[in-house]
């Protein structure tokens, strides 16, 4: 069981914005990656909203209280994918990351 | 530009010692401003941190596996090695070497591509 809560799953169709959530966490910053099948998860966001070089600006983070947000505007096939969000646990001193949501684009 | 590649064996035998390398090429991840992290994923619990092991040498493990494994870091060719002890199913994943970051607090950033371990007879 994750420490971080999402969605199983979500899903939308091309051109639609969509917006996948996560809660319980408690440290200031909220991560996003992006993973394909078969391949490691890639960083899409950074301290709650920050893109790394090379992410679309389709792609933006959100936070409020324990709560935190990603949503991808103008939908496309190539977006479908697993979306990890990861937080800080301060005891541990130690990454924690949500079950993952799986984006199916219809 | 930072490559992380995994390796090990892909299957072993339960109650044995798992044993995997992450080889880094083209950056360091051991310096002032990062770090090496190992991180495993299983089909039922997702995403999950194993340990850490910071440039002075010192590893922070996460408490449900602490009394099983070992990071490791041979300086001189840049490998990193996990080893875990006593393996059962449960610990069949694919796991994966990341670099964190501390760098404009990009936190965990980049990943190896991850190595599938399987543990069965």
């Amino acid at each position: 069981q994750s420490v971080l809560t999402q969605p199983p799953s979500a899903s939308a169709t091309p051109g639609q914005r969509v917006t996948i959530s996560c809660s319980g966490s408690h440290s200031n910053y909220v991560y996003w990656y992006q993973q394909f099948p078969g391949a490691a998860p890639k960083l899409l966001i950074y301290a709650n909203s920050q893109r790394p070089s090379g992410v679309p600006d389709r792609f933006s983070g959100s936070r409020s209280g324990t709560s935190a947000s990603l949503a991808i505007s103008g939908l496309r096939s190539e977006d479908e994918a697993y979306y990890h969000c990861a937080g800080w646990d301060d005891t541990l001193n130690a990454p924690v990351f949500g079950g993952g949501t799986k984006l199916t684009v219809l | 530009q930072l490559q992380l590649q995994e390796s090990g064996p892909g299957l072993v035998k339960p109650s044995e010692t798992l044993s995997l390398t992450c080889a880094v090429s083209g950056v360091s991840i051991s310096g002032p401003t990062s770090y090496c992290d190992w991180i495993r994923q299983t089909p039922g619990k997702g995403l999950e941190w194993i340990g850490t092991i910071y440039p002075d040498g010192t590893t922070s493990y996460t408490p449900s596996l602490q009394r099983r494994v070992t990071i490791s870091v041979d300086s001189s060719n840049s490998r990193y090695t996990l080893r875990l002890t006593s393996v059962t199913a449960a610990d069949t994943a694919v796991y994966y070497c990341a670099r964190h970051s501390l760098s404009a607090l990009s936190g965990v950033d980049f990943w190896g591509r991850g190595t599938l371990v399987t543990v069965s007879s």
